[in-house]
């Protein structure tokens, strides 16, 4: 069975950092891509950042970039972001999400299982 | 912003078909499949069709998912009221080099 769980969030002031971290297991971390998506407070879903399979890159929201990094450590089965300079806009359930992906004509992409989410607060 | 509209809303009574519509454009629907999540209140969003038109393992085939050019549709047929939830379209941007979610639809079940 297929588990993650993301932890890390927490209240931080405007302009602060803070490190996400998604445990994962049931599947082989090293071979998927897995996604960050962040919800704000009665918001919708927006995509965040992506970290490919097999070490294939990483890609990342216009709102997020050179500020937020991804990463992962495949001994440890574990994804993480890093967030810096955080600004208010960034107050969010922060979601990890195991991807499945392939390139037949064009991108078959999805999301097959999400974690629990962990809160981003950003406010002084 | 989303790059995928989505109606904000649908109803309908139990039993009823409800369809859901996501526009996009040619460097996302029109090139690359849609997938739609259900988010239950309070919950992690739940993969409900994926590929067009697949559905996971365990997903009721009351829903389907169809795609025509730059526009998708969600249907559910015979709505129960544990339908309740929001919906939401999503697909890969080749110009955005990103996820794209749609804006989001909340159903309700009168």
């Amino acid at each position: 069975e297929v588990q993650l769980l993301a932890s890390g969030g927490g209240l931080v002031q405007p302009g602060g950092s803070l490190r996400l971290s998604c445990a994962t297991s049931g599947f082989t971390f090293s071979t998927h891509a897995m996604n960050w998506v962040r919800q704000a407070p009665g918001e919708g879903l927006e995509w965040v950042s992506s970290f490919g399979g097999n070490g294939s890159g990483t890609f990342y929201a216009n709102s997020v970039k050179g500020r937020f990094t991804i990463s992962r450590d495949t001994s440890k089965n574990m994804l993480y972001l890093q967030m810096n300079s955080l600004r208010v806009e960034d107050t969010a359930l922060y979601y990890c999400a195991k991807v499945v992906a392939w390139r037949g004509g064009g991108w078959t992409y999805y999301l097959d299982n999400w974690g629990q989410g962990t809160l981003v607060t950003v406010s002084s | 912003q989303s790059v995928l509209t989505q109606p904000p809303s649908a109803s309908g009574t139990p039993g009823q078909r409800v369809t859901i519509s996501c526009s996009g454009s040619s460097s996302n629907i029109g090139t690359n499949t849609v997938n739609w999540y259900q988010q239950l209140p309070g919950t992690a969003p739940k993969l409900l069709i994926y590929s067009d038109n697949q559905r996971p393992s365990g997903v009721p085939d009351r829903f389907s998912g169809s795609k025509s050019g730059t526009s998708a549709s969600l249907a559910i047929s015979g709505l129960q009221s544990e339908d309740e939830a929001d919906y939401y379209c999503a697909a890969w941007d080749d110009s955005l080099n990103g996820y794209v979610f749609g804006t989001g639809t909340k159903v309700t079940v009168l």
